[in-house]
């Protein structure tokens, strides 16, 4: 079945680090990739989107590319901040018009230090 | 994108009673769904909350437990019935408006059973 494997956190980074969090994925068909954020208190966030291969999402100084070769879509960011302090979520979805079409990640806990 | 409200955004309740989520959306959606994420963990698909007719439950979930409505494209409804510690969690509504389009989410009700 559909599956997504994400690094395991937590991540603690100082302000201005280089942020990566490694998303692989397990998918029959042609999956959109997606990555959510969640922030403390809150419900989930869409952060950035791929649809097809090679794709690049970017949003918030985040990007993340859609490399089918590898089945990975890791998420980037050049220079946290420490309002970037969240958890995130890759996940997956095939376009068969199914509920059951979103699958998510376990999510990873980024805690950014000043 | 649609914006989603959420009410209550938490409770404490007693083991043995039942708590009803409202979710409003502010514009009229294709989809709607409710998510359960336990305290650690990531996003569990409940049901899909389909307009006018029974909810669709994924497996490990029952109407019994989670009935749910939605009278119509803006507006749904789960409750957590007969409530147990282990209900307590973070509920979430989401919608998606149409099959390729992103899931948004509400900000989530945080649920403390005791």
């Amino acid at each position: 079945g559909d599956s997504v494997t994400q690094m395991e956190g937590p991540v603690t980074l100082s302000e201005e680090a280089f942020l990566t969090i490694n998303c692989t994925y397990t998918a029959t068909g042609y999956p959109s990739l997606f990555w959510y954020v969640q922030y403390p208190g809150e419900g989930l966030q869409l952060l950035l989107k791929a649809t097809k291969a090679d794709d690049k999402g970017s949003n918030k100084g985040f990007e993340a590319t859609y490399r089918k070769e590898t089945t990975s879509f890791h998420l980037e960011k050049g220079s946290v901040q420490v309002s970037d302090s969240a958890v995130y979520f890759c996940a997956l979805a095939i376009s068969s018009g199914s509920a059951r079409q979103l699958t998510f990640g376990s999510g990873t806990q980024l805690t950014v230090l000043p | 994108s649609a914006v989603i409200s959420q009410k209550p955004s938490r409770d404490i309740c007693q083991r043995g009673t039942s708590l009803t989520i409202q979710c409003q959306v502010d514009s009229q959606v294709t989809m709607m769904f409710w998510y359960r994420q336990q305290p650690g963990q990531s996003l569990t698909l409940i049901a899909t909350a389909n307009q006018g007719s029974e909810a669709t439950y994924e497996s490990g979930f029952v109407i019994d437990k989670f009935p749910i409505s939605r009278p119509n494209l803006t507006f749904s409804t789960l409750t957590v019935s007969n409530m147990s510690p282990e209900d307590s969690s973070i509920y979430l509504c989401s919608v998606r408006d149409g099959y390729n389009s992103p899931l948004h989410f509400g900000n989530g009700t945080r649920l403390t059973v005791t």
